[in-house]
Formats: structure tokens, sequence, C-alpha cells
């Protein structure tokens, strides 16, 4: 079966700009987590959809990162304006109820903000 | 969910088992273990789990102690594909929901 798809593979932007990442889950996968990974640290959850509802979204800065899941399938999530610190890895992952949790992950999008 | 202490780093030879430890003195009776690794530029892969019962699948085995204080994962016969970073996590359900808690993990490097 098809893996988690992320694109793109990496992103160079300038600070202030705006940065989209895209996410395309594994089919029949009803749950879909955006991660962000920093250099040596293991991945922080940002947000958790259950189909299309945001359901866990404590972790994500509101006031400059958004994300949404249209039709419960693909997802994509947005910052807007980017600033140094946002230079990290966007991890998308996903899983399926009655599979004891098991989250797969897609490759990631490593930003680069200057 | 239980916090989780992991050595840094770890070395093993091409072709003996690797044992990577964890501890998780705190972790509650409804607290499953969980093990992730993840591959240089690669998202992290789901291992084994388990809850009190040792487990062994087709990548590892999982032993728990009686106590449930500590957990050892093992490679049997580790490659040099097996370098990563493995993620010890512990967490309070085994359903879809809720959400994976990464520390730091260790660096278990497998030399020639």
């Amino acid at each position: 079966e098809a893996g988690v798809v992320q694109s793109p593979r990496y992103k160079i932007i300038e600070k202030k700009q705006p940065v989209a990442f895209w996410c395309n889950p594994i089919s029949g996968h009803n749950t879909l987590y955006w991660y962000l990974q920093n250099l040596g640290q293991g991945p922080e959850l940002l947000i958790r959809y259950e189909n299309e509802e945001a359901v866990d979204d404590s972790q994500l800065p509101k006031d400059r990162f958004s994300a949404e899941r249209l039709k419960g399938v693909d997802s994509t999530l947005k910052i807007q304006p980017a600033e140094l610190g946002d230079s990290a890895v966007y991890l998308c992952a996903s899983s399926q109820e009655g599979r004891y949790n098991e989250q797969f992950f897609g490759p990631g999008t490593r930003l680069t903000v200057l | 969910d239980a916090k989780t202490t992991q050595p840094t780093s770890m070395d093993c030879a091409e072709g003996r088992a690797a044992n990577l430890p964890c501890n998780h003195s705190t972790i509650s009776g409804n607290e499953y273990v969980y093990w992730y690794r993840q591959i240089h530029s690669q998202g992290p892969q789901y291992i084994i789990h388990g809850l009190k019962n040792n487990e062994t699948n087709e990548m590892a085995s999982l032993i728990i102690t009686e106590d449930r204080k500590s957990s050892t994962l093992i490679l049997p016969h580790a490659t040099l594909r097996d370098t990563a970073v493995y993620y010890c996590i512990v967490r309070a359900s085994s359903t879809s929901y809720g959400k994976l808690t990464f520390g730091q993990g260790t660096i278990l490097t497998v030399h020639p």
C-alpha cells in the first residue's frame, strides 16, 4: 500500500513569507496528525484530526499556524508569516481506528527560514 | 502519559543483538509501552508495543519487567540498516486516540 505522502520535501523561504505543506494520508486512515520536529529532538504533536474535525490543536500556535483537512482526506498546514524559529521538519502521520494506534509517518517537509 | 528515560546513545556490532533499555517508573496500569524508530531523513516507524507480556514480531522483541517500570527492546541480529534513533513511548490507550509523546530517544549506531 502507498505510504503517507508529503510535499514539498524541502522548502526554503525568507522570514515573514507564508508557506504551506501538504499531506495525503494512507487511504482509509481516519486520523491524521501533524508533528513538528526540531533538530536533535523527537517529534511534537501540533494538531490531530479525526476525519475532518480537529480534535486536539492545543499545541498549534494559532497566531501564525493554521491547518485544514477538507473532506477528511488530504490536509494542509500553513504558516503565515514564517519566523526564523519555524525552521524544522514538519511530519504528517495517519492511523486507522482499531489498529492499536500504529501511526504511519510521511518523510516530512524540511523548512528553512532565512 | 508517563515519562521515559533512555540512554542518549549506544553502539552495536553488526550481527549481534542490540538491547535498548527504557525506564518508565511512573507508568500507570493502563499505559502501553510503544517503540518507534527514526532512520535519518525519514519519518518515525512503528516497531512494537506491549502492556504486560513480552512481545515479539518480525522486527524485534519487547521485554517488560514484571513491575512494568522498565523495558528492553531487542533487535536480535542488528544490521547496518538498523542505525537509527529509537524512541520508547508510554501512552494510555491502544486505540486510535491520543498523541505520541516522543522524548529524545537513543541513537543506535550499528558498526561493521
